[in-house]
C-alpha cells in the first residue's frame, strides 16, 4: 500500500514554478522520500530524493517539512515537456528495494 | 550511455498463448526489477533479482508468471496461458546495487495486449 497522499491533478503555467505537495504522515525515521515522474508512454524517470534536508538538483528542488510528514517538489520553471504524472514514494533505504507507486499527480503545464 | 532497453515495445497475443518479454539492464547493474502497470494506475512490483537469483518474487500474481536472469544481466519475463487481464505495460528497471539509496532506472516498457 502506498504510504503517500497526493492531489490527483494540477495545472501549471509554462515558465512558472510548479509546487507539487505530498503527505506522508506515517513516515519513519529511516525512510526516504523519492520523486519519480512518468511522461506519457515512457517509463518512470527518477527526479530527486531526500531524507530530512532540502535537496536540489538540475531538475528540481525537494522541500521536506521539519516533522517530515509532508514534502513539496518544486519545478522552478515549468515547461510543456514537464507535463507528466508525478509520483511521491516513501522508501526505506536499507532492505526495501521495491518502489511502491500510488496514483500520483497528473501535472499539466499549459502555454 | 545506454539505458534500460525492453523488447518488444508492443506485443499482441491471443488468450491462452505464451509470451516472453525481454529486459536489457544498464551494463554493470546487479539489481533488476520487473513492474506491471495497468491503465490509469501506478506501476506495481512483480519481482526483483540480485545477480542471477530472484531475491523476491512476492509480486508475481500467480504461477503463470515466471522470470529468469540466467547470467545476471538480461532478464526474461515469461507468461503462460495468457489471460485478458494480463494486458498491461510491463516495466523493467535496474540499479547498480539494491542497497542504500540506489536509484532505479526504468526502461520504456512492453505494452502487452491479450485479445
Amino acid at each position: 500500500d502506498a504510504k503517500t497522499t497526493q492531489p490527483p491533478s494540477m495545472d501549471c503555467a509554462e515558465g512558472r514554478a510548479a509546487n507539487l505537495p505530498c503527505n506522508h504522515s506515517t513516515i519513519s525515521g529511516n525512510e526516504y522520500v523519492y520523486w519519480y515522474r512518468q511522461i506519457h508512454s515512457q517509463g518512470p524517470q527518477y527526479i530527486i530524493h531526500g531524507l530530512k534536508n532540502n535537496e536540489t538538483n538540475e531538475m528540481a528542488s525537494l522541500i521536506i517539512t521539519e516533522d517530515r510528514k509532508s514534502s513539496t517538489l518544486i519545478l522552478p520553471h515549468a515547461t510543456l515537456r514537464d507535463t507528466a504524472v508525478y509520483y511521491c514514494i516513501v522508501r526505506v533505504a536499507l532492505g526495501d528495494y521495491k518502489l511502491s507507486f500510488g496514483a500520483g499527480t497528473t501535472v499539466t503545464v499549459r502555454a | 550511455g545506454a539505458g534500460v532497453s525492453q523488447t518488444p515495445s508492443n506485443k499482441v497475443t491471443e488468450k491462452g498463448k505464451y509470451v516472453e518479454l525481454r529486459c536489457d539492464p544498464i551494463s554493470g547493474h546487479t539489481a533488476l526489477y520487473w513492474y506491471r502497470q495497468s491503465l490509469g494506475q501506478g506501476p506495481e512490483f512483480l519481482i526483483y533479482f540480485q545477480g542471477t537469483g530472484a531475491a523476491d518474487d512476492s509480486g508475481l500474481p500467480n504461477d503463470r508468471f515466471f522470470a529468469v536472469r540466467p547470467e545476471g544481466s538480461v532478464s526474461t519475463l515469461k507468461i503462460q496461458r495468457t489471460e485478458r487481464g494480463d494486458s498491461a505495460v510491463y516495466l523493467c528497471a535496474s540499479s547498480l546495487t539494491s542497497a542504500g539509496e540506489e536509484t532505479q532506472y526504468f526502461g520504456p516498457g512492453t505494452r502487452l495486449l491479450v485479445l
